[in-house]
């Protein structure tokens, strides 16, 4: 069974903070990682993408990739209460069929 | 805006009945996905369609679904549900197999 692991949270950061998301995934085939913001009751917004090892920034957000570890994480720069969701951290692998394989996800609360 | 819409946005129905759920991907995308989202659960995969035949599949059982139609529309069928079944489905759209998928706003289905 391909997993990816994610921190339960919640994890709550005061405004203006570095908000530190990370995620561990078991299939070393997986080539495409993702990282999604979902509101409560609404549906999944990607974020970021990333596909190399290394970080790949984007405005506050910063996607980094391990490949050897198996790891990636999300930072948020300058935390605001706007972006207290849950993140949804997401892989892809050619040999599960291009099969997206979600985290449960980790709540992040970001305090004024 | 994703360019994605699903329809309906909610729907009651009854243990053992059936119900088909819609999807009208971007314009260009030739892959579909459709997910399961249990409260408080990352998002399930159900099926993937990649120019109209299934590319691969999760771990439902065969009552679950689906077709991709040429005008970039599809849709999700489940028969005889169950209570279990409850949750909201999710369509995501992408170019291709691998790439960057984006969700619609989703189906909140309740069994009741």
């Amino acid at each position: 069974q391909k997993e990816v692991e994610q921190n339960s949270g919640p994890l709550s950061v005061p405004e203006g903070a570095i908000a530190s998301l990370n995620c561990t995934y078991s299939d070393r085939g997986s080539q495409s990682f993702f990282w999604y913001r979902q509101y409560s009751g609404k549906s999944p917004e990607l974020i970021m993408s990333i596909y190399s090892n290394g970080d790949k920034e984007d405005g506050r957000f910063t996607a980094q990739l391990n490949k050897a570890s198996q790891y990636v994480s999300l930072l948020i720069r300058d935390s605001q209460p706007s972006d207290s969701a849950t993140y949804l951290c997401a892989a892809i692998s050619e040999g599960s069929n291009y099969k997206l394989t979600f985290g449960k996800g980790t709540l992040l609360t970001v305090n004024p | 805006e994703t360019g994605v819409t699903q329809s309906p946005t909610h729907l009651i129905k009854t243990r053992g009945q059936q119900v088909t759920l819609r999807c009208s991907s971007q314009s260009g995308h030739n892959t579909v996905s459709w997910y399961q989202q249990a409260l408080g659960q990352g998002p399930q995969f159900i099926f993937q369609y990649y120019r109209e035949e299934e590319n691969g599949r999760g771990n439902f059982p065969p009552r679950f679904s689906g077709l991709q139609f040429p005008n970039y529309s599809s849709e999700l069928n489940v028969n005889a549900l169950e209570l279990d079944d409850s949750a909201l489905y999710l369509c995501a759209s992408s170019l291709d197999q691998w790439d960057e998928q984006y969700f619609g706003p989703g189906t909140r289905l309740t069994v009741t």
